[in-house]
């Protein structure tokens, strides 16, 4: 079964240290992959994607994400934590490449960014 | 990037009415739409996909005619909760992909008394 992974519930960094969120997945072929963010009683934002190309993807807000095909994973990081990115992120998999395709989403980890 | 915008951002209904939830995109035409629920510090649960002038298609466990969803137009699809419960209580909300990611809605607080 198609499935994506965020092994850590929450994940709590000191404000300007790095910090790394967690992603694997389990899908066939080269899925499209991606990290949001929600905010207390709010949709959800889009921060980044991964669809073909330099591993290393750039986003919103400082953040950065690096695919790694060989083991599957799409962790999410950023060099210096702030005190307002403090939301829940979750991250996503497009298996197919139609609009219409179904998203996976990951069970969120909730990131606390302490002053 | 695109903008989906959902409407009401909250509700509060009495037990027995309906509901009705907008989800428009305005910047682009949606063929496709999708519906979620979250429950409180839990991850999004898809309800159904929403085709633009057919039937939607319901995840398994979702009941069809409790949650009608119509997507009579290319930027338009709305989801009514029928003879709403408290159980019904929760936070819904609405995406359309465009050519690669997803975007989302506001999302709209449903709290059934």
């Amino acid at each position: 079964a198609q499935s994506v992974a965020q092994p850590e519930d929450q994940v709590n960094v000191a404000e300007g240290n790095p910090l790394t969120v967690k992603c694997t997945y389990s899908v066939s072929g080269n899925p499209y992959l991606f990290w949001y963010v929600q905010y207390p009683n709010r949709g959800l934002q889009f921060l980044l994607k991964y669809i073909t190309g330099d591993n290393l993807v750039k986003g919103s807000y400082g953040f950065e994400a690096e695919f790694n095909k060989s083991q599957t994973s799409f962790h999410l990081k950023k060099p210096s934590a702030l005190v307002s990115d403090s939301a829940l992120y979750f991250c996503a998999v497009r298996p197919g490449y139609s609009s219409a395709s179904k998203i996976i989403f990951g069970s969120g980890t909730r990131l606390s960014i302490r002053p | 990037g695109a903008v989906v915008s959902q409407h009401p951002s909250w509700v509060i209904c009495k037990s027995g009415t309906s509901v009705k939830i907008e989800c428009r995109s305005l910047d682009f035409q949606a063929t496709t739409m999708f519906w979620y629920r979250q429950f409180p510090k839990q991850s999004l649960m898809l309800m159904a996909t929403s085709n633009e002038g057919s039937k939607a298609t319901y995840e398994q466990g979702v009941e069809k005619d409790k949650f009608l969803i119509n997507h009579a137009s290319l930027t338009l699809s709305t989801l009514t909760v029928t003879s709403a419960h408290p159980e019904d209580s929760s936070f819904y909300i609405c995406s359309a992909s465009g050519d690669t990611e997803a975007f989302f809605g506001q999302g709209t607080r449903l709290t059934v008394v």
